[in-house]
């Protein structure tokens, strides 16, 4: 059982280039996150997902799109990388507790 | 607006002996509380949580309490093992319904051999 997988574990990109960091889980679960976590500082909520075709925004959703067109992935889409953007994300899935990837590391440069 | 602080961002214990870890927060709607906890190039595991209808909830080694008037969360380690060595996050949720969490900033764990 893989759980939540998230794929790439690296990238670098240069400022304005756009990418897809992909979330795939296979619990079934309805729900799921995307978080980022910057140095030094807690992990904060960017989307959710309640289920297939159902998104909302979280604490800081600006310069990140989602969608959920399948209970199993949940992309999220980097339209014009900024060097603020750098961060290490997380999905997760399930409502309580929620269970997370091992995260995509991403720098923009 | 902080609303979960984690005002230790690291703490260092001795093996065998016991770790505890402190956490406040500010928002009175949130109703459960979790501890993860993370190591280096990994995502945050679940470790142990509480519904605010309890003050304590234990399993095994780990035990969080919970006092509702103080707005404040405890996670004891009891005996602290190098293995728990870590950064330890505590998060909270609000009966919403989205089970959306907020994370303090963490606190790194070193246990000495």
């Amino acid at each position: 059982n893989a759980g939540v997988t998230q794929t790439p574990k690296f990238r670098i990109l240069k400022i304005g280039q756009s990418m897809t960091l992909q979330c795939t889980q296979d619990m079934n679960h309805n729900y799921m996150y995307w978080y980022r976590q910057d140095p030094g500082m807690g992990l904060k909520l960017i989307y959710y997902s309640v289920g297939a075709g159902i998104t909302d925004k979280g604490e800081v959703p600006n310069g990140y799109n989602v969608s959920r067109s399948t209970t199993e992935d949940f992309p999220l889409r980097l339209e014009l990388a900024a060097p603020s953007q750098t961060s290490v994300y997380f999905c997760a899935s399930s409502r309580q507790p929620q269970h997370f990837g091992d995260g995509t590391r991403l720098s923009i440069l | 607006d902080q609303q979960v602080k984690q005002n230790s961002p690291s703490l260092s214990v001795q093996e065998g002996r016991i770790s505890i870890l402190n956490c406040d927060y500010t928002n009175s709607m949130f109703d459960y509380f979790l501890w993860y906890k993370k190591y280096p190039a990994e995502g945050p595991t679940f470790l142990i949580s509480i519904s605010s209808i309890k003050d304590k909830n234990e399993d095994g080694r780990f035990t969080v309490f919970l006092n509702k008037s103080a707005k404040h969360l405890s996670l004891h380690i009891v005996p602290s093992q190098p293995g728990d060595s870590a950064v330890y996050f505590c998060a909270a949720s609000a009966a919403s319904g989205t089970y959306k969490y907020i994370f303090g900033t963490g606190t790194r764990l070193k246990v000495l051999a």
